[in-house]
């Protein structure tokens, strides 16, 4: 597509469901990156794929976070029993290697845990 | 520890003059450094880098000015408009381009009056 899709781009979820947040990166891109931007903060890197390697997960929060990436495209974030603190949005870029301008980013996925 | 400093958290400024923000870093790896802007309910958005081996680099209305030694960026709009109305986030990475992950600064949401 044009541009990177996110999907939902509200969740609303009580407190100890899963969640699943979905990313459509560009096409061609072969990095994908998962941010997070709780409020009042600056964004808060999560997680990274690079093409087939394994995935850099060194930011994830605790081992309630997964995600995946099928297939070099779409890629999930799973948040199992989601705490309140997991509130936040959650944002998806892609980038093809060796753009030196940086990623392109999804509009986000605004998750509330109530 | 914060890497990426942006020590306002908000900036005004009258539609016509100058917008200095501004971002601290820690890290003297950093060797690669981007501003994105970003509007309410979208993701951020490219607006500009520089590379470490350079002190400046201008496009169009936007000039980044980096100075190594102080482990410090600034970003300047001349002359700003209402539409520069944002939040502005301070990135860096290392790796000269790897295109690896992005640390991010708090950001500074710019208001410019009319």
């Amino acid at each position: 597509g044009a541009g990177v899709s996110q999907s939902p781009s509200n969740k609303v979820t009580e407190k100890g469901k899963d969640v699943e947040l979905r990313c459509d990166p560009i096409s061609g891109h072969t990095a994908l990156y998962w941010y997070r931007q709780s409020l009042g903060q600056g964004l808060e890197f999560l997680i990274y794929f690079q093409g087939n390697s394994a995935p850099d997960k060194s930011g994830l929060p605790s081992d309630r976070f997964s995600a995946e990436r099928t297939g070099g495209s779409v890629s999930t974030l799973t948040i199992q029993r989601t705490q309140q603190e997991d509130s936040a949005v959650y944002l998806c870029a892609s980038s093809s290697p060796g753009l030196l301008n940086g990623y392109t980013f999804g509009s986000g996925t605004r998750l509330t845990v109530v | 520890d914060q890497q990426v400093k942006q020590n306002s958290p908000s900036l005004s400024v009258q539609e016509g003059r100058i917008s200095i923000l501004n971002c601290d870093y820690t890290n003297s790896m950093f060797d690669y450094f981007l501003w994105y802007k970003k509007y309410p309910a979208e993701g951020p958005t490219f607006l500009i880098s520089i590379s470490s081996i350079k002190d400046k680099n201008e496009d169009g209305r936007f000039t980044v000015f980096l100075n190594k030694s102080a482990k410090h960026l600034s970003l300047h709009i001349v002359p700003s408009q209402p539409g520069d109305s944002a939040v502005y986030f301070c990135a860096a990475f290392e790796g000269g381009g790897s295109n690896y992950k992005l640390t991010f600064g708090k950001g500074t949401l710019l208001t410019v009056n009319p």
